[in-house]
């Protein structure tokens, strides 16, 4: 199946600091990525789709400007955590479409641990 | 929206089966999917259903009724490897923002022990 990065797996930083996580799709070319969130022990909720060389589409209630999402080619997306704070603290999860697979799977990165002193 | 909903957990004896169920409302389904989750790690896809009835695939299987609004997931011959958050995942064709995003339940915790 297809491979998607994330990077990093885990980061921790101080309050007040932008945190950026890159996803990559190794093998494949992927026009739309996700980028979902997930607290302990909950489900993983949609921030926002992420559409190479447009602007990302965010879900209600997820603040565009603080969670910064760039798609500037076929195999990268990023999402840059402005001026983190402690209730950021949470499990970050990319995924990608592969177009060629058809409309029925994601691949989905391996996560990254964001902590928030 | 949907409103998908599955048991928080379960626990089951390594070696027996175990169905863990899915019920949801949603106004233009568009597919489900289950998907397994190991702590602190990513989704992986296990089936995905459109249709009525069962699709097998080795010691998972996943069921579907439309009408009913209903799925399970079947796990057969089970393995401590097992132990790990499933996650059902309904698509809308209604949904604003794009029908082919699913929206994901909970996810049910199962534990098996020897």
């Amino acid at each position: 199946g297809a491979v998607v990065s994330q990077h990093p797996s885990w980061v921790i930083c101080k309050s007040g600091t932008s945190v950026k996580i890159e996803c990559r799709s190794l093998d494949f070319q992927a026009t739309t990525m996700f980028w979902y969130r997930q607290f302990p022990k909950q489900s993983l909720m949609l921030m926002a789709t992420s559409n190479e060389g447009s602007k990302a589409t965010y879900e209600q209630g997820v603040e565009k400007d603080k969670f910064l999402i760039n798609h500037a080619s076929l195999t990268l997306s990023t999402l840059t955590v402005t001026s983190a704070h402690p209730e950021d603290s949470s499990f970050y999860i990319c995924s990608a479409r592969d177009t060629e697979w058809g409309a029925n799977e994601q691949f989905f990165g391996p996560g990254t641990r964001l902590t928030v002193l | 929206g949907q409103n998908i909903d599955q048991p928080t957990e379960m626990t089951a004896t390594e070696g027996a089966i175990v169905q863990i169920n899915c019920t949801y409302q949603t106004s233009g389904f568009n597919g489900l999917f289950w998907y397994q989750q190991h702590a602190g790690e990513a989704p992986t896809f296990l089936s995905y259903n459109v249709l009525d009835g069962l699709e097998e695939k080795g010691r998972f299987s996943s069921f579907l009724s439309r009408s009913k609004g209903y799925s399970y997931l079947l796990l057969k011959e089970l393995q401590m490897k097992d132990s790990a958050s499933y996650l059902c995942a309904v698509r809308d064709r209604t949904r604003r923002g794009g029908s082919y995003i699913p929206t994901f339940g909970r996810g049910t915790s199962l534990i098996v022990h020897p």
